[in-house]
C-alpha cells in the first residue's frame, strides 16, 4: 500500500539557518503531495501542495518540488524563524481516494 | 468562518470505560474524516463520511469503534470499551465536495485521549 517516510526528528536549528526536511513516498500512479504543519496547541494546517510531477508548492517561504523520478517531496526554507517551530507532516492522497496517508511527522525547533 | 472544532480537547479514562468524541466540521462541508495519531507515530486514517454516509471505513481498527454522522452535520466517534492502545490524538477534518478534484482538508485541533 501507499506510504510516506520522513526524516527522523527532532530537528533543532538556529534562527536564519537553512532547513531541509526529507520526505519520500511509495505509491501507485500519480498521487498528490502535501506538507501540513501543526503549531503548538493548534490543529494541522495545510502548508503547501503539489498535484503533478515537477510542480513546486510554496507558502510562507517554504518550498517543495514533486520529484517523480526520486519519489520525493522534500521541504525547504532558506532562512528559518523561531515562529517556524512546529511539527511538520508530509502526506499524499490519490484522486478518487480522499484519505490522506501521512508520514510520522518531524518536530522542528528553532532557537533564537 | 469558524474552523473545525472538536470536543473535548482532552479526555482521561480508565480501561473498559466508554468515551465519545465529537467533531463539528466547517459549515457546508460534505466530507468529514477521522484520523488518529498514536504515540508520536504517523497520523492514520480511520474513516470518511460524505454527508451522513460512510464512504470509506477501511481504517477503523476494530468493532470497539463506532462513528456516526446523523443528519450530515457533526460527527461522533465512540470507543467502547476503551483499551490502553487506544490512547493517542484523534483528529477530525472536513472538506468541501468536489468532483474529480483533490479538496483541501481542514483539520481540527484534535482530542487527546489517554486510557489508563
Amino acid at each position: 500500500g501507499d506510504s510516506v517516510t520522513q526524516m527522523e526528528g527532532p530537528v533543532t536549528l538556529s534562527e536564519e539557518a537553512f532547513l531541509t526536511i526529507n520526505c519520500t513516498y511509495t505509491a501507485t500512479g500519480y498521487p498528490s503531495l502535501f506538507w501540513y504543519v501543526q503549531y503548538p496547541g493548534e490543529g494541522l494546517q495545510l502548508l503547501l501542495k503539489a498535484t503533478k510531477a515537477d510542480d513546486k508548492g510554496s507558502n510562507k517561504g517554504f518550498e517543495a518540488t514533486y520529484r517523480k523520478e526520486t519519489t520525493s517531496f522534500h521541504l525547504e526554507k532558506g532562512s528559518v524563524q523561531v515562529s517556524d517551530s512546529a511539527v511538520y507532516f508530509c502526506a499524499l492522497n490519490h484522486q478518487g481516494a480522499q484519505k490522506l496517508v501521512f508520514g510520522q511527522g518531524t518536530r522542528l525547533t528553532i532557537n533564537p | 468562518e469558524a474552523g473545525v472544532t472538536q470536543f473535548p480537547s482532552h479526555s482521561v479514562i480508565e480501561k473498559g470505560q466508554t468515551v465519545t468524541l465529537r467533531c463539528d466540521p466547517i459549515s457546508g462541508h460534505d466530507n468529514l474524516y477521522w484520523y488518529r495519531r498514536v504515540m508520536g507515530k504517523e497520523i492514520k486514517f480511520l474513516l470518511h463520511f460524505v454527508k451522513e454516509s460512510k464512504q470509506d471505513e477501511s481504517g477503523m481498527p476494530n468493532n470497539r469503534f463506532l462513528a456516526e454522522r446523523t443528519g450530515g452535520t457533526y460527527s461522533t466517534l465512540k470507543v467502547q470499551p476503551a483499551e490502553l492502545e487506544d490512547s493517542g490524538v484523534y483528529f477530525c477534518a472536513s472538506s468541501q465536495s468536489g468532483t474529480g478534484v483533490i479538496e483541501t482538508q481542514y483539520f481540527g485541533p484534535g482530542t487527546r485521549l489517554l486510557v489508563l
